[in-house]
């Protein structure tokens, strides 16, 4: 098994440009996470996505951030434009999301992409 | 909302030793808690978890302790091993809401050999 895929692995951007960071979850996974990780917050929920469906997105910091999964191999997280503070890495992760209560929640996370905007 | 607290944010230990990291959390209706661990340059990896209906849980040299009434939750690592030594995060959440997992700020947990 691959694994959740990111890419790219890191960017380095000017402020003003927009950036586009990808993931590609596990096979037969049905629920896609993206998380930023910086060093004063820690690993913050930006949205989370069931069935290629945004459930919540009341993590994302403001309208420059948006997130699509147009299919269920493949979901994308943009800034536009970009801000020096949201240098970070950006994580995705995926979970097989299975219904119930005995839902492991287990987070299967990529590397990470880490995202320096100057 | 959950808020998780998580200490320490730092620990060093010879190796050989019981490294011990502890978590707190607000919400008590929250009964799924997992542990995972970031090395440097990975995401984070789930190593342990433990639900509410149980107190204690033990992989090997992990084991993770669980007191609802309290409300914290600890990690125990024993005979530490360099191997050892990543950041380590706690969680909560409700089963079943994934997207409700809070993490800890992390411990950056270091093995001196």
């Amino acid at each position: 098994d691959a694994g959740v895929i990111q890419s790219p692995r890191h960017e380095v951007t000017e402020m003003g440009q927009e950036v586009t960071l990808r993931c590609k979850p596990i096979s037969g996974h049905n629920s896609l996470f993206w998380y930023r990780q910086t060093m004063m917050r820690g690993l913050e929920l930006l949205i989370y996505f069931n069935n290629n469906v945004p459930i919540d997105d009341s993590g994302m910091p403001e309208d420059r951030f948006s997130a699509k999964m147009p299919n269920a191999s493949f979901s994308t997280l943009k800034i536009q434009p970009s801000e020096p503070r949201d240098s970070a890495v950006y994580f995705c992760a995926s979970s097989s999301g299975l219904a119930g209560p005995r839902n492991t929640g287990e987070l299967f996370f990529g590397e990470g992409s880490r995202l320096t905007v100057l | 909302g959950e808020n998780v607290e998580q200490h320490p944010s730092t620990l060093s230990v010879q190796e050989g030793d019981s490294a011990v990291i502890k978590c707190t959390y607000s919400d008590s209706a929250s009964n799924y808690f997992p542990w995972y661990k970031q090395e440097l340059g990975k995401g984070p990896q789930l190593i342990i978890d433990i639900r509410s209906n149980v107190g204690e849980k033990k992989d090997q040299r992990i084991a993770v302790t669980l007191n609802k009434t309290a409300k914290h939750f600890s990690l125990h690592i024993t005979e530490t091993q360099p191997e050892d030594s990543a950041v380590y995060f706690c969680a909560a959440s409700k089963e079943g809401s994934q997207g409700n997992l809070i993490f800890g700020k992390g411990t950056k947990l270091s093995v001196k050999p």
